[in-house]
């Protein structure tokens, strides 16, 4: 079993649509959870962050996080075409290292128009 | 402009020919790494480093190699490729190394061997 697990979709949605995107872990030292959006023929690049549990929200995009569940969500509201992408959860240990980091498959989205 | 570079980009070649995949950041960050991206495994380690002269294995090194003899570079090498090297390579930097510091990564090499 792979410590973070992610659904790979794809995931395909109207523009306007509120999307829900999810990992699980079962490494219950993962304490920093983050989440990265990769677009077509790009790398990765750092979306959001949110630290132990809670909620984070930053303009149209909330980062959820119920440790106990083990189980983090990125929330996407009125998404839009530019929206589509690979998104990445990533989650690493409170004081480990960037060799600790661990990242979910990615879930592939599509908005539509 | 804040960067990490790959180079090539594309790169087709075939079983055995060593070939070199460059990486340069020009964020004066202390950690480098490399990945490979396949369908359904996700991103993957292949190595990293610390610092000047510190490497590491990551989870897949099998049939590669790094070298970090400056700080801003840190370049891939397959000794004698083989078609299940074939995948999409990252190169990534971070300030420290720290789990929570942010990766910036490089825009990716796709790597066919035949």
């Amino acid at each position: 079993q792979k410590e973070v697990e992610q659904d790979p979709g794809p995931l395909s949605v109207p523009e306007g649509a509120i999307v829900s995107l999810n990992c699980t872990y079962s490494n219950s030292a993962f304490q920093y959870f983050m989440w990265y959006r990769q677009y077509s023929r790009k790398g990765p690049e750092l979306l959001m962050y949110t630290y132990s549990s809670g909620n984070k929200e930053d303009g149209r995009f909330t980062a959820q996080v119920d440790k106990s569940s083990k189980y983090i969500s990125l929330f996407i509201r009125d998404s839009q075409p530019s929206d589509s992408a690979t998104y990445l959860c990533a989650m690493s240990p409170l004081s480990g290292s960037a060799r600790q980091l661990t990242f979910g498959s990615g879930t592939q989205l599509t908005v539509l128009p | 402009e804040a960067q990490v570079t790959q180079n090539p980009r594309y790169l087709i070649t075939v079983t055995g020919k060593k070939l070199t995949v460059t990486c340069s950041q020009n964020m004066n960050h202390e950690y480098m790494s490399w990945y490979r991206q396949d369908p359904g495994l996700g991103l993957r380690q292949i190595y990293y480093s610390m610092n000047v002269e510190v490497t590491d294995k990551g989870d897949v090194p099998e049939g590669y190699k790094v070298s970090r003899k400056e700080k801003r570079n840190f370049p891939l090498i397959l000794e004698s490729p083989s078609p299940n090297q074939t995948s999409l390579y990252f190169c990534a930097s971070s300030l420290f190394g720290r789990g929570a510091d942010t990766q910036y990564f490089g825009p990716g090499t796709r790597l066919t061997v035949l």
